[in-house]
């Protein structure tokens, strides 16, 4: 089984200030790594993905993850909040195989000027 | 190159009624999943389809049905729709089975009356 905990499902930061968004995951086996990011009345958007290689993994629009497996973590971060990164943002895992993608509960990011 | 279609995106229905969505993925893609999203239960996964084949189903009742084409189109139906099926349904086509990497159309919003 797998599964997916994002911790906090609203975040503020001002603008220009470093975005975290924390992710921790369960799975059996080793696992992909998804951030996805959603803006109002639209579908979701790959920013990053993690599957085997590189621990720090870069994505679109500036945004990074690491993954680190002694902490069973693969937390989003930004160095600079602009406020066009408003919008919420999903963590997911799969392994492949027979199991499903399983998403978090989503993290909205609200970003203050 | 055109993204995930899906239609259509808003309609309204009432108790009992039943509906059809469709979403056509990107063009060279075979696999297409479909999520459930509330405002209470986040995104849940409803089911997969690979080259026809369901390969996936989450847990929701038979009222909750799909098929893909040969052409990777796929359809989803509900019967006998309840007021807590309203929601966002939203298709995701990948270009192979269970890759995690999901293409996200912008959904159809249901409303049940």
């Amino acid at each position: 089984a797998q599964s997916v905990t994002q911790l906090g499902s609203h975040v503020s930061v001002s603008e220009g200030a470093l975005v975290l968004l924390r992710c921790n995951y369960s799975s059996s086996v080793p696992p992909y790594l998804f951030w996805y990011v959603q803006y109002p009345n639209q579908g979701l958007q790959l920013l990053l993905k993690y599957t085997t290689g590189a621990t720090l993994v870069k994505g679109i629009n500036g945004f990074e993850a690491e993954f680190k497996k002694s902490e069973t973590s693969f937390h989003l971060t930004k160095p600079s909040a602009h406020m066009s990164d408003a919008a919420e943002y999903f963590c997911a895992v799969g392994s492949g195989g027979y199991q499903k993608v399983t998403f978090g509960t989503g993290t909205k990011l609200q970003v203050i000027p | 190159k055109a993204g995930v279609t899906q239609t259509p995106r808003y309609l309204i229905k009432t108790r009992g009624q039943q509906v059809t969505l469709s979403c056509s993925p990107i063009s060279g893609h075979r696999s297409v999943s479909w999520y459930q999203q509330t405002p209470g239960q986040g995104l849940q996964f409803l089911f997969e389809y690979f080259s026809e084949t369901q390969r996936n189903k989450g847990n929701f009742p038979g009222r909750f049905s799909g098929r893909q084409f040969s052409n990777s189109r796929s359809e989803m139906n509900v019967s006998t729709l309840e007021l807590g099926d309203s929601a966002l349904y939203l298709c995701a086509s990948s270009l192979e089975w269970n890759t995690g990497e999901l293409f996200f159309g912008e959904g159809s919003r249901l409303t049940v009356l």
